[in-house]
């Protein structure tokens, strides 16, 4: 079974910093998801990868599959960006999703 | 508008008393799945579908049931509810196993 850990738990910036999320896994994957869920509890997808990086906004993910590793990056942080980032991982062939913990972003006007 | 839907929304009933949650994607999408959530655990997958008529089981299907009779509905069933059941849940559709997914709003259920 993946395990999935993500750092750090929680995360306290200040409107304009850079941040970086962290997600590792243990065991080979088809692909890995960054999901967003605000206080109130919906989640959103923000991207699906199997290599490399993808952009969108001020949001970026990259993953370095022969780490077993992934980061997601917010530029330019902003209040309306506090919220639980939260990693998953898909397995080879087969259809389950193994979550992360998820890592909480408050970000301070 | 592309959504998935779950109802109800809010639920608390007491241990024993069969109850279902329902969940239906207007997206035409193969892959439905639930998910409980709960504090300290994270997302945790209970069962999933991959099209009308097949599904299996997740990482904690004990307790629940689900069926796939139609491609938009894919309903959770709790036949006879205990408290540690007391969770928030979520489902969830793709189009094939290689898109993202999209979650419905959410499900909070206590079992007294």
């Amino acid at each position: 079974k993946n395990e999935v850990e993500q750092s750090p738990q929680n995360l306290t910036a200040q409107e304009g910093e850079f941040i970086t999320i962290n997600c590792s896994y243990s065991v080979g994957i088809s692909a890995l998801h960054w999901l967003q869920q605000h206080p109130g509890g919906g989640i959103v997808s923000l991207f699906m990868l199997s290599s490399g990086k993808k952009k969108h906004g001020r949001l970026i993910a990259t993953i370095n599959i022969q780490e077993k590793h992934s980061s997601l990056h917010i530029t330019a942080s902003h209040p309306r960006d506090s919220a639980v980032y939260i990693c998953a991982v898909r397995g080879g062939s087969n259809y389950k999703l193994t979550f992360g913990k998820g890592t909480l972003l408050t970000v301070n006007p | 508008e592309a959504q998935v839907t779950q109802n109800p929304r809010y639920l608390i009933t007491v241990t024993g008393k069969k109850l279902t949650v329902t969940c239906s994607q207007n997206m035409n999408h193969e892959y439905m799945s639930w998910y409980r959530q709960d504090p300290g655990l994270g997302l945790r997958q209970i069962y999933y579908s991959m099209n009308v008529e097949v599904t299996d089981k997740g990482d904690v299907p004990e307790g629940y049931k689900v069926s796939r009779k139609e491609k938009r509905n894919f309903p959770l069933i709790l036949e006879s509810p205990s408290p540690n059941q007391t969770s928030l849940y979520f489902c969830a559709s793709r189009e094939r196993v290689y898109n993202e997914q999209f979650f419905g709003p959410g499900t909070r259920l206590t079992v007294l």
